[in-house]
């Protein structure tokens, strides 16, 4: 079945220490892939998409993200967390050849030790 | 301000009774969706205004869930007869055109809970 997967439901960080979320999408071809931030009592917000050409993507707030065609797979990354950063995460599709919708993955919620 | 606007943010009702939900998108903004947060359901997709297109509603989870847009600016989601599995958070968002190239706003969502 046509999915987008985030295989971790909860990840707990160190601040300072890195962060590395994973994603994965089982669709035919390869779709247009985001990721969005939800923080407490806030809306989601956009962090970085990717469509085509250098399959490493910079965003905001320090993150950044890899394509892998290979491993049909769209990772997320940070270097360094800060305790800001908790929140929890969504990995996005949208399939080129059905219209604008976004398909979400289920979220990894993010827990910031000091 | 400049974002998407919802309302009601909180929202009680009563199993059985109507609801309406109200999205003020992005001004000029030409498309519009709505989006349900449930727990144990994710983020899921339920209808998609796009100008003047006829809007996909291949995402309304039953006839009770219809939604318009008026003068292609505000949306309304209406609930009929609600049920307790229709509480959940309620995300309005839009975007410049309708493409995938454009970033999609979300607004902060209304929660609804069905007693």
């Amino acid at each position: 079945a046509q999915s987008v997967t985030q295989p971790d439901i909860h990840i707990t960080v160190s601040e300072g220490a890195s962060l590395e979320l994973r994603c994965n999408y089982s669709y035919g071809a390869t779709p247009y892939l985001f990721w969005y931030v939800q923080s407490p009592g806030q809306g989601l917000q956009l962090l970085l998409k990717y469509f085509s050409g250098d399959t490493l993507v910079q965003g905001i707030k320090g993150f950044e993200a890899e394509f892998k065609r290979s491993q049909s797979s769209f990772n997320l990354r940070k270097p360094s967390v800060h305790w800001s950063d908790a929140a929890e995460y969504f990995c996005a599709v949208v399939l080129k050849a059905a219209g604008n919708k976004l398909t979400f993955g289920g979220g990894t919620r993010v827990l910031v030790k000091p | 301000g400049a974002g998407v606007s919802q309302s009601p943010s909180n929202k009680v009702t009563e199993k059985g009774k109507d609801v309406e939900l109200r999205c003020d998108p992005i001004s000029g903004h030409t498309a519009l969706y709505w989006y349900r947060q449930s727990l144990g359901q994710g983020l899921e997709f339920l209808i998609y205004f796009q100008g003047n297109s006829a809007p996909d509603k291949s995402g309304l989870p039953s006839d009770r869930f219809s939604a318009e847009r008026t003068g292609g600016s505000v949306s309304t989601l209406t609930i009929q007869r609600t049920q307790q599995e229709d509480s959940a958070v309620y995300l309005c968002a839009s975007s410049p055109l309708g493409s995938a190239v454009n970033t999609i706003y979300f607004g902060e969502g209304s929660w609804l809970t069905v007693v």
